[in-house]
């Protein structure tokens, strides 16, 4: 069965810092979000992409974050100058065309900001 | 603004009992209601999605039913396992692309 592939699953960085968290949607996918959960709390959504832009973001989503598809394959999420409070799972997904298609979430990357 | 919730938030059964897990949001206006199962650390495992015209979906021992007149959906299990041992999430997709989750029923089935 397709998967959505995150890497790295985890990672630790110092307040500051910039990060890119990595994200191979399903390649007949057109639709790429990501999401993040902080620990004990709800999953909530950051972004969502489609046709090489940004459809759709939440107020979370501020100008220390951006997203990007370099190629027809990968998609990514940097965020620019990490903060403690965006110590959280990060999960990818991606959907097929249209609203009658579930998502598939990647296993999510664990970023610690210490 | 969509909100989910969900009820309960924690179960513990033995094995073997048939359960049902619940789950209400606001805005009657949805696409599809998706649920999910979360082991800890883990990812999202999409167990069952439920396009707003259907009524309900099977897999396996899963069952899960939508009434968007009254905000609400269900997870039934049947013959519980120790391995369902999981956090199961429901989120509803509205007019936008994104879901909107609930925070979850932990259940736990003990042996």
């Amino acid at each position: 069965e397709p998967e959505v592939t995150q890497t790295p699953s985890h990672q630790v960085t110092q307040m500051g810092q910039e990060v890119i968290l990595r994200c191979v949607p399903i390649s007949n996918h057109l639709y790429f979000y990501w999401y993040r959960q902080i620990l004990g709390q709800k999953v909530e959504f950051l972004v969502s992409f489609y046709n090489n832009e940004i459809s759709e973001k939440s107020e979370i989503f501020d100008d220390q974050f951006s997203v990007e598809r370099p190629d027809g394959s990968n998609f990514t999420l940097k965020i620019r100058s990490t903060k403690l409070e965006d110590s959280a799972m990060y999960f990818c997904a991606s959907s097929g065309q249209g609203t009658d298609y579930g998502y598939t979430f990647g296993s999510g990357t664990r970023l610690t900001v210490v | 603004k969509q909100e989910v919730t969900q009820i309960p938030a924690a179960l513990s059964v033995p094995e073997g009992e048939n359960l049902v897990l619940n789950c209400s949001f606001t805005d009657s206006a949805i696409y599809n209601l998706q649920w999910f199962r979360q082991d800890p650390g883990k990812g999202l495992t999409s167990l069952l999605l439920i396009q707003s015209s259907q009524r309900e979906q099977t897999s396996g021992r899963l069952n899960a039913s939508l009434d968007k007149s009254s905000g609400r959906s269900t997870l039934y299990i049947a013959a519980s396992q120790p391995g369902d041992s999981a956090t199961y999430l429901c989120a509803a997709q509205g007019g936008s692309e994104k879901l909107v989750f609930g925070k979850g029923t932990k259940l736990t089935v003990n042996p």
